[in-house]
């Protein structure tokens, strides 16, 4: 069945970077993109950007433009998402999730989440 | 960037009543509308997509309606595992979520 499978729980002090990984399996991995989500503690579902697993083509949301870069490693299935100069309000469980081949669908299914803690 | 509204905020249900959900677009998406539940800790899971085609797995007493800027979930008869938090997800433009809806056992 296809599932992702989240790096762990990092702790980041302000000003850091901090690189999350996601790997598929189950499926043809270039066939579709990953789309990335965070959820600020007790807070609602952000979008952060969308990657195709099949040309590298990014989208990222306006808001994250700059900080965030998504890529993939088509030789082992993987997605990973940087996100640089961390600040206290980054601090959220960040997703991963298979999308079709376009930034523009639904989410399906998702990784387990990585909690970025961001603290000094 | 467009703006989803869930209402209500919380929803008190008795199991095996009826719920319904509702989501509204703040310009029309036409039926490019998702829901997902979301379960303490856990990470959300596809319910319905199209606006009312229910995704792999998901029982039929979940049911998704509407069209344009005015979208209902409902759910026929609450089961104990249906109680959770609820988001709708436009994906006409760039993705965005409403706030949720919590249902909780009244």
């Amino acid at each position: 069945q296809v599932q992702l499978v989240q790096s762990g729980a990092e702790v980041k002090k302000p000003g850091a970077s901090v690189k999350v990984s996601c790997k598929a399996s189950g499926y043809t991995f270039t066939s579709y993109g990953i789309s990335w989500v965070r959820q600020a503690p007790g807070q609602g579902l952000e979008w952060m950007g969308w990657i195709s697993a099949y040309n590298g083509n990014t989208n990222y949301a306006q808001k994250l433009q700059g900080r965030v870069t998504m890529t993939t490693d088509t030789s082992t299935s993987t997605a990973y998402m940087e996100l640089r100069s961390l600040r206290s309000d980054d601090t959220a469980v960040y997703y991963c999730a298979e999308t079709l081949s376009s930034p523009l669908g639904w989410f399906d299914p998702w990784g387990q989440g990585t909690l970025v803690t961001v603290s000094s | 960037e467009i703006v989803m509204t869930q209402s209500p905020a919380t929803l008190s249900v008795s199991p095996g009543e009826r719920a319904t959900l509702s989501c509204r677009a703040s310009q029309s998406v036409s039926s490019n509308l998702a829901w997902y539940q979301q379960k303490p800790g856990q990470a959300p899971r596809l319910l319905i997509y199209g606006a009312s085609t229910r995704a792999t797995g998901i029982p039929a007493r979940f049911s998704g309606s509407g069209s344009g800027t005015e979208f209902t979930l409902t759910i026929s008869s609450l089961q104990s595992e249906d109680f959770a938090v609820y988001y709708c997800q436009q994906y006409n433009n760039w993705p965005s979520f409403g706030q949720g809806t919590k249902v909780e056992i009244k």
